[in-house]
């Protein structure tokens, strides 16, 4: 059985640009969420997608958007990027809108210059 | 709106000592109540809910709805407890069933 994985592991931006951040779901699972963890804050929820379709979205701004493929990996994308946006993103993988657990992915590291 | 409180960012025991990490909640509707867990260089991950009423690694959970609370209990820490600790909630009644929402997370280190 194959974990959630996500990539990249880090990476650097500058203000104003855009940046796509991807993740592989865990085998079987068709429900992929995503979160921000701001330092010393938990991870907070920014959208779900079930069966390529947007299922549910927190409080965050829409230049925050995502797929799901087929396959049920996904990207998060975000636009314009803001000096508040470095956090650590992190992708959780269920095995269906309605399950309860989730399982984590090990995030993507932005830093936000 | 939803919200996780964990009040205690630090929690130090000694091995064998009871430990307790609080965790309160204010939700108006049917939530469901979860501890995570995320140990050391390893991922986040479920440690329990209040709905299995199960004991976990020695931890136990109750759900208090009359205080808003569901602490997360061990009568004898050890040092592998040592972790970053998160209570998280999720609206049971709602649609957006993946919406969990994450308190602040409290570090517990438990020394020899």
């Amino acid at each position: 059985e194959t974990g959630v994985t996500q990539s990249p592991t880090h990476l650097i931006k500058t203000r104003g640009q855009q940046v796509t951040l991807r993740c592989s779901s865990q085998s079987g699972h068709n429900t992929v969420s995503w979160y921000q963890q701001a330092l010393g804050q938990g991870p907070q929820f920014i959208f779900q997608y079930y069966r390529e379709e947007e299922n549910g979205r927190g409080n965050f701004p829409p230049r925050f958007s995502g797929l799901q493929f087929p396959n049920y990996s996904s990207e998060l994308n975000v636009n314009a990027l803001e000096l508040d946006d470095s956090a650590l993103y992190l992708c959780a993988s269920s095995s269906g809108r309605n399950s309860y657990e989730q399982y984590f992915g090990p995030g993507t590291r932005l830093t936000v210059t | 709106a939803q919200r996780v409180t964990q009040p205690e960012k630090l929690l130090s025991v000694f091995k064998g000592a009871p430990v307790e990490l609080k965790c309160n909640y204010s939700y108006s509707g049917s939530p469901e109540l979860f501890w995570y867990v995320q140990y050391s260089r390893q991922r986040l991950q479920l440690l329990l809910r209040h709905i299995s009423r199960e004991s976990i690694k020695g931890f136990t959970a109750d759900l208090n709805k009359g205080e808003t609370s569901f602490h997360l209990k061990k009568p004898f820490a050890q040092e592998e407890d040592s972790a970053m600790y998160y209570c998280a909630l999720r609206d049971a009644g709602g649609t957006s069933y993946g919406k969990l929402t994450f308190g602040q997370g409290t570090i517990l280190t438990v020394h020899p």
